[in-house]
């Protein structure tokens, strides 16, 4: 039973510089999720997918920050320009349609120096 | 005001020692969830509860959902130093769609 899977695990970067991260989810979900999480708090939510469709979009979800699931199946989250603020660990969950549960990934641990 | 509170935020207890942390709203949650999450991990589902006045166990936790849906409790008896993480109640409601809504979390630490 293969889980959410996402990469890289941890990543460092300099201010000003673009990231991308994967994620894999559960391959029979249909509902992909991104969230953020900062030191001390709770995940907060960033967008999610039904397909390929993004349906979705908190307002934290800034211009410098762009989602995207092709084909239906993984997802990349992109950071243009990073600024320290985006240091932080990005979780992705999966989960069927109109299901309460969703499945976290390992998450993508951002470091911007 | 956050829409979801925890609380405690921080619990240190012995072994062996039974808990109680709680996670409140003000809002009706569609459906509620509580995960455990360790340090560089993502958080691991525990349980769901849909039904005011459900009550579900796991072993040595119990969870319990309020009769109006606006709260929830986890229990866990004879603590175990394995049960120490960070636990998350996240939940669902009408108006916010699809997403879940985190608590901040209760950070809890089994001594042995």
């Amino acid at each position: 039973d293969t889980g959410v899977s996402q990469n890289p695990r941890h990543k460092i970067t300099k201010r000003g510089q673009n990231v991308t991260f994967r994620c894999d989810p559960i391959s029979e979900h249909n509902r992909l999720y991104w969230y953020r999480q900062t030191l001390g708090q709770g995940p907060e939510f960033l967008t999610y997918f039904q397909n390929e469709a993004q349906l979705e979009k908190s307002r934290l979800l800034s211009d410098r920050f762009s989602a995207e699931r092709p084909k239906g199946s993984f997802s990349t989250l992109e950071i243009q320009r990073t600024e320290q603020g985006d240091s932080a660990m990005y979780l992705c969950a999966s989960s069927y349609q109109g299901a309460s549960e969703q499945y976290f990934g390992p998450g993508t641990r951002l470091t911007v120096t | 005001t956050q829409l979801l509170e925890q609380s405690p935020q921080f619990l240190s207890i012995q072994e062996g020692e039974n808990l109680t942390v709680y996670c409140n709203s003000s809002s009706v949650f569609s459906s509620l969830q509580w995960y455990r999450q360790e340090p560089g991990e993502g958080p691991v589902l525990l349980v769901t509860v849909v039904t005011g006045g459900e009550v579900k166990k796991l072993k040595r936790l119990t969870f319990q959902f309020g009769d109006a849906r606006k709260d929830s409790s986890l229990h866990i008896t004879a603590a175990q130093t394995g049960d120490t993480g960070l636990y998350l109640c996240a939940g669902k409601f009408m108006e916010y769609g699809n997403k879940l809504v985190f608590g901040a979390g209760t950070i809890l630490r089994v001594k042995s």
